[in-house]
Formats: C-alpha cells, structure tokens, sequence
C-alpha cells in the first residue's frame, strides 16, 4: 500500500467547516505538509507542520498532528467555492493520492 | 517568496520531437530540484532528483536515457524528454527545495502539459 494515504473525495457546503485526513508511516519525518492543487496547475504549498507540534493555525487552516497514531488532519473553516482543488498530504518526499475537495454553493 | 518558475506551460509536438521543459527558482537557491509526472486523476509520481553539479539520480522504471536531466546551476533545472511519443503524453511538474537541507519544504512550479500527437 501507499506509504501516505488519503480519502479521495469530500463534498461540502459553501460555509461549512472542511476537514480532510492522512495517515502516514515515516515517524522520522521532521515536517509534514499539505499542498493544494487547482485544475492544470502545479502544487501549492498551503502549510506545514513540524513534527513535534500537534496544531499549527494559519488563518482558515487548522493543521493538527497526532504523532502517536500518525494521522494529520487539515481543516478548512468557513469553506468558499474557492477551496474547491485536490489536497495532498506530504511526508518529505512521498505524497497522498490527493483528496478532491468539492464546495457546494 | 519561494517562486518556481515553469516553462513552457503548454507544449503540442509530433511524435519523435524532443521538448525540453525549464524549471527555475527566481527567488531562492535550490541546490535539489524534482521532477514529477502526473496522469489525470492521480497523484505525482517522482522521475527524478536532480542536484546542483552532479548527475540527476533516477526512480525505478524511469529510463534515464529517455528523461534527460540537467541542473547546472542553482536556480535551473531542465527536463528533456528525448525523442518523445504519444505515450509521454503527460502532465510534469518541477519543484525546488531550498538549499537548506532536506526537511525544507518543496516549491512547485505551474506544471507542463505535454501532449504528442
């Protein structure tokens, strides 16, 4: 199996609170990522989190790291159309598959 | 900051052309370079590492031969993906990671989309 592994979808509402998870197996990794991908663009780095941190805020993003169980999670407050994009989970070099993030007016 | 420039965005051949692709950092010295594909739907598979004044170092299955790459300074890459064909058809993305070592983070260009015909 894939060593980062992610849902591949998730649908919400214009407004509502996103809450996209990981699972990962590295327990060396220093930081873990999350990255937002629009239609026929590249990544986007949306934040990051060091290891050993169990929640990073940055504005509408709320990171949180559950090293134990080696789950992190990306929430998204207040979700706009604008958010809709595929999300990617990120040890240092090995990616999710991507979770596609669609936001219902 | 930590801009990755791509170019070309967008590129059409006939089979048997070579295309290189560029990826740049404009704001930052990115010792390592990475070159991802991705198919529709999926998530980035890793090509290669390129570093700064050595030779790029290859994942299983990629044909070095077929996907030449060359960083000869520390703010450009570039891709060239040799004598391609339909089945090289694809979606490439390059990132760039700072020189500071290996837990930066990666900057990633705007992609390539390659399409032969």
């Amino acid at each position: 199996g894939e060593d980062v592994e992610q849902s591949l979808f998730l649908s919400v509402r214009e407004g509502d609170s996103s809450v996209i998870n990981c699972t990962y197996t590295d327990s060396s990794s220093t930081y873990l990522y999350w990255y937002k991908q629009e239609p026929g663009a590249g990544l986007q780095l949306l934040t990051y989190i060091f290891s050993n941190m169990d929640m990073k805020q940055d504005q509408r993003l709320t990171v949180l790291l559950n090293k134990k169980d080696k789950h992190l999670s990306l929430r998204i407050a207040d979700t706009q159309t604008g958010d809709s994009a595929i999300y990617f989970c990120a040890e240092t070099m090995r990616f999710g598959a991507g979770t596609r993030l669609t936001v219902k007016p | 900051g930590a801009v990755v420039s791509q170019h070309p965005s967008w590129v059409i051949c006939k089979s048997g052309t070579s295309v290189k692709i560029e990826c740049r950092s404009l704001d930052f010295q990115a010792t390592t370079m990475f070159w991802y594909r991705q198919f529709p739907k999926q998530s980035l598979m890793l090509m290669a590492t390129s570093n700064e004044g050595s030779k790029a170092t290859y994942e299983q299955g990629v044909e070095k031969d077929k996907f030449l790459i060359n960083h000869a300074s520390l703010t450009l890459s570039t891709l060239t993906v040799t004598s391609a064909h339909p089945e090289d058809s694809s979606f490439y993305i390059c990132s760039a990671r700072y020189s500071g070592g290996s837990n930066q983070p990666q900057h990633f260009g705007d992609g390539t989309r390659l399409s032969i015909l």
